[in-house]
């Protein structure tokens, strides 16, 4: 266990489905991530809160849709997925200074596959 | 190519040899961060250099960081079948911007 937690571990939906991806940390960190991880690329970064905040949403969809209700939680809500979004989608979170960031702790991660 | 290339992409070794992984990066950077991951789970943070540092060990692991040629390098000795896993850099260069690179991975055959 990291201090990270994120549910469900496995999420199968369909394209016409709405289903929300939950984290949540008790580091006292101050800034908190969603990745998407495929195969064979680079982890993505999607979305950045800091003090829940968004500070980042990095050219995302709209059918991601981030929600950040306090520094200790993190969704993202899905709806009308397509086959394409299927990966391992990774919350993150750090504790950083405005310029520095001093390492992530990840979740386990939710393998979501779209049919 | 990516901000934080790892090299080899794949590498295979005998308990007990010593694994040497490359990273590569473009840009000047505040720190570079080391991160392991077990199939299909999340990362694990290992180890961070800064900039103004050139080595620095945590258990079997040594890192070393070479800003002239935008490179480091991670060390994993007495290798164990336990770490096999695929491991990533991260490069910081300030202001939320961290770059994560494809990965290499790592098989340690018992």
């Amino acid at each position: 266990e990291t201090g990270v937690t994120q549910t469900p571990r496995h999420l199968v939906m369909g394209m016409t489905n709405k289903k929300s991806l939950k984290c949540e940390q008790h580091l006292g960190h101050n800034a908190m991530y969603w990745y998407k991880q495929s195969a064979k690329k680079p982890l993505e970064l999607m979305f950045v809160y800091n003090f829940k905040e968004q500070t980042e949403n990095n050219s995302v969809p709209s059918r991601f849709s981030p929600e950040c209700p306090n520094s200790s939680h993190l969704f993202l809500h899905l709806h009308t997925l397509q086959p394409e979004d299927s990966a391992l989608y990774l919350c993150a979170s750090s504790q950083n200074t405005d310029t520095y960031n001093y390492g992530y702790t990840f979740g386990s991660g939710t393998r979501l596959t779209v049919v | 190519s990516q901000q934080g290339e790892e090299d080899p992409q794949a590498l295979s070794i005998q308990e007990g040899e010593n694994a040497t992984m490359n990273c590569s990066y473009k840009t000047s950077i505040n720190n570079l961060q080391w991160y392991r991951q077990n199939s299909g789970r999340g990362l694990v943070h290992l180890i961070l250099i800064r900039s103004n540092e050139r080595e620095k060990h945590s258990g079997r692991l040594r890192v070393t960081l070479d800003t002239s040629k935008k490179s480091s390098s991670l060390l994993i000795t007495a290798s164990r079948a336990a770490d096999t896993a695929s491991y990533f850099c991260a490069t910081d260069r300030g202001y939320q911007k961290v770059t994560f690179g494809t990965g290499t991975k790592l098989q340690v055959i018992p």
